[in-house]
């Protein structure tokens, strides 16, 4: 397809498992970017890729979180020793060129629809 | 006190009906203003943006900026029940490395 693919859609886990979420950006995005959503919130910001460089990881809550984009185009999320407020959805994004966010012409950045993670 | 203030609603109205939505905002180095559609189970999608104060028009949508206030609105007009949706008003951060998102506004049309 054209657009953000994110897998699994749904994950439930039992707290203290591990998870891994995969996001496949739009074929030649440079840009890709991971974000969290809890419930009735806005989405925050976890980090940022350019290419395989992961060049933000300020967002990611903890130690627990880690992400990687190894050839520079997908990436997986992974969570390590999940806890109940890990619960959330994850949202994916990418954008064509490098280095920023702002959404002009050229390169807005375009939304996968997430993978609800449900820890019990 | 979060950076992007948005009343989360939700925001119940007639078909036909003008809506009105907005957002405060703490930072004054924000420059992009944009607003995402995200319908429920759905990714957000990107309607409009501005650059700096003023006015931007799409169709029955309506982006106005105020600097001077840090205050950000959406306008639409002739609404419609498919417009039933949340929306998110979002700010690039200095670096354009992230967007900074408002809580969402949940609205509502009902035919």
């Amino acid at each position: 397809g054209a657009g953000v693919s994110q897998s699994p859609r749904y994950k439930v886990a039992k707290r203290g498992q591990d998870v891994a979420l995969r996001c496949d950006p739009i074929s030649g995005h440079v840009s890709l970017f991971w974000y969290q959503q809890a419930l009735g919130q806005g989405p925050e910001f976890l980090t940022y890729f350019q290419n395989e460089a992961q060049l933000d990881k300020s967002g990611l809550p903890s130690d627990r979180f880690f992400a990687e984009r190894p050839e520079g185009s997908v990436s997986t999320l992974k969570i390590q020793r999940t806890q109940q407020e890990d619960s959330a959805v994850y949202l994916c994004a990418s954008s064509l060129r490098g280095g920023t966010a702002a959404p002009d012409s050229n390169q807005p950045q375009h939304f996968g629809d997430g993978t609800r993670l449900s820890i019990l | 006190q979060k950076e992007v203030e948005q009343d989360p609603g939700p925001l119940s109205v007639p078909e036909g009906a003008i809506v009105s939505l907005n957002c405060t905002y703490s930072n004054s180095a924000f420059q992009y203003f944009m607003w995402y559609r995200q319908y429920s189970r759905k990714g957000p999608e990107l309607l409009m943006y501005t650059y700096s104060s003023g006015n931007k028009e799409d169709g029955r949508f309506t982006a106005q900026v105020d600097k001077s206030s840090k205050y950000i609105s959406l306008f639409i007009r002739d609404s419609q029940p498919s417009d039933s949706a949340t929306y998110l008003c979002a700010m690039p951060n200095t670096g354009f490395q992230k967007l900074v998102f408002g809580t969402g506004t949940r609205l509502l049309v009902s035919p």
